[in-house]
């Protein structure tokens, strides 16, 4: 099937500070990307939907100015955390889709802030 | 938007007995349903997925129900085993992103 790979794994930044995580698809071209956050026993939340070369379409309450998307190729899409804080901690979920129906979900990145 | 309810929240059965999950969703758009397992830590596994135009699905000891008049679903496993114990999520989209349920912590003992 295809592969999604998310970079890095676990992240631990201090306050104040931005992160960045890739998403990829390794083996696809992905036309529309996903981002999700999950807090510990939790469902995942689609924080945005980007497809490639143009601007994200963030969900309702996700502050687009905080979380950067870009999708700048079919391969790869970012997702910025900016001026983290400790109640950014959270796991983040990307996901790829190649025209169908069907969603390859990345490992997900495991964002700390101290 | 679409949203999608998930009932219950947890579930505990024992081995070789059947669970069932259901799921409800509100946008009569939504066509394509699919169910995940998630073990802690880790992403979510496609199990098994219906598309509208099906009212049931089955791959060996999982199966999936749809009854688009009424817009729920469901998840039916059989014979279950202690590694069948995880979180199980079911969502539901129009042909975009995917809106999941809160999820169901199913556990099985032996």
């Amino acid at each position: 099937g295809a592969v999604v790979s998310q970079h890095p794994s676990r992240v631990i930044c201090k306050s104040g500070t931005s992160v960045k995580i890739e998403c990829r698809s390794l083996d696809f071209q992905a036309t529309t990307m996903f981002w999700y956050r999950q807090f510990p026993k939790q469902s995942l939340m689609l924080m945005a939907t980007s497809n490639e070369g143009s601007k994200a379409t963030y969900e309702q309450g996700v502050e687009k100015d905080k979380f950067l998307i870009n999708h700048a190729s079919l391969t790869l899409s970012t997702l910025t955390v900016t001026s983290a804080h400790p109640e950014d901690s959270s796991f983040y979920i990307c996901s790829a889709t190649d025209r169908g129906h069907e969603q390859y979900f990345g490992p997900g990145t495991r964002l700390t802030v101290t | 938007g679409e949203n999608v309810e998930q009932h219950p929240s947890t579930l505990s059965v024992q081995e070789g007995d059947s669970a069932v999950i259901k799921c409800t969703y509100s946008d009569s758009a939504s066509n394509y349903f699919p169910w995940y397992k998630q073990e802690l830590g880790k992403r979510p596994q496609l199990i098994i997925d219906i598309r509208s135009n099906v009212g049931e699905k089955k791959d060996q000891r999982i199966a999936v129900t749809l009854n688009k008049t009424a817009k729920h679903f469901s998840l039916h496993i059989t014979e279950t085993q202690p590694e069948d114990s995880a979180v199980y999520f079911c969502a539901a989209t129009p042909g975009t992103a995917l809106i999941f349920g809160k999820g169901t912590t199913l556990s099985v003992s032996s």
